[in-house]
């Protein structure tokens, strides 16, 4: 059964870094989505993405963050310099035409 | 804005207990519902949902009804087991207007722990 896959499980990373997460959804989906949870918190969306550019962003997603899909294959978080309180787990997801999201395993991101 | 609010937990039950998590929600149009469920250092995994008024989703022994009359979309299940400890989630997304691209709305989860 096809899945989403995500790269790193575990980033840990120091206050002031770049991080990429990878995320390679399901081959024929067409949304795509970043979530995340910091610990002992809800689920919260920062973005969707669909044809190629950002369809909704939270007000999570501010001007550190950026989404790519580069290669057709790949979706990719940056965080341009992280903050402490980015440390969470980050989920990707996606869906192609009926309603439920299909999500990944997470990364957990770590900032020192 | 839209919004999902879970029953307090965590919650706890001994094997073959009844299981209820409530969940309502608020929502500006007409969302479609979801529970979600979270074992252990994995991930969201999709356990039912339903689309509209109504509507019964089940899976695994799992059920919920979609009451709009109440908004609400409380998970249940009749025999609870070991294997059945995790985070529940429900959630909600719309996808109406043509302004949400079905972005998903939780609530703030339910840990369940069944003992033996």
């Amino acid at each position: 059964e096809p899945e989403v896959t995500q790269t790193p499980s575990h980033q840990v990373t120091q206050m002031g870094q770049e991080v990429i997460l990878r995320c390679v959804p399901i081959s024929n989906h067409l949304y795509f989505y970043w979530y995340r949870q910091i610990l002992g918190q809800k689920v919260e969306f920062l973005v969707s993405f669909y044809n190629n550019e950002i369809s909704e962003k939270s007000e999570i997603f501010d001007d550190q963050f950026s989404v790519e899909r580069p290669d057709g294959s790949n979706f990719t978080l940056k965080i341009r310099s992280t903050k402490l309180e980015d440390s969470a787990m980050y989920f990707c997801a996606s869906r192609r035409t009926v309603v439920e999201q299909y999500f990944g395993p997470g990364t957990r991101l770590t900032v020192t | 804005g839209n919004s999902v609010t879970q029953m307090e937990g965590p919650v706890t039950l001994s094997e073959e207990a009844f299981l209820t998590i409530n969940c309502t929600y608020t929502a500006t149009g007409y969302p479609s519902l979801f529970w979600y469920v979270q074992y252990p250092g994995e991930g969201l995994q999709l356990l039912l949902k339903a689309t509209k008024a109504d509507d019964k989703g089940s899976n695994k022994g799992f059920e919920a009804t979609y009451r709009k009359e109440t908004t609400s979309f409380h998970l249940e299940k009749g025999s609870v087991q070991v294997s059945d400890s995790a985070v529940y989630f429900c959630a909600l997304s719309e996808m109406s207007g043509g302004t949400s691209y079905g972005k998903l709305t939780f609530g703030q989860g339910t840990i369940l722990t069944v003992h033996p």
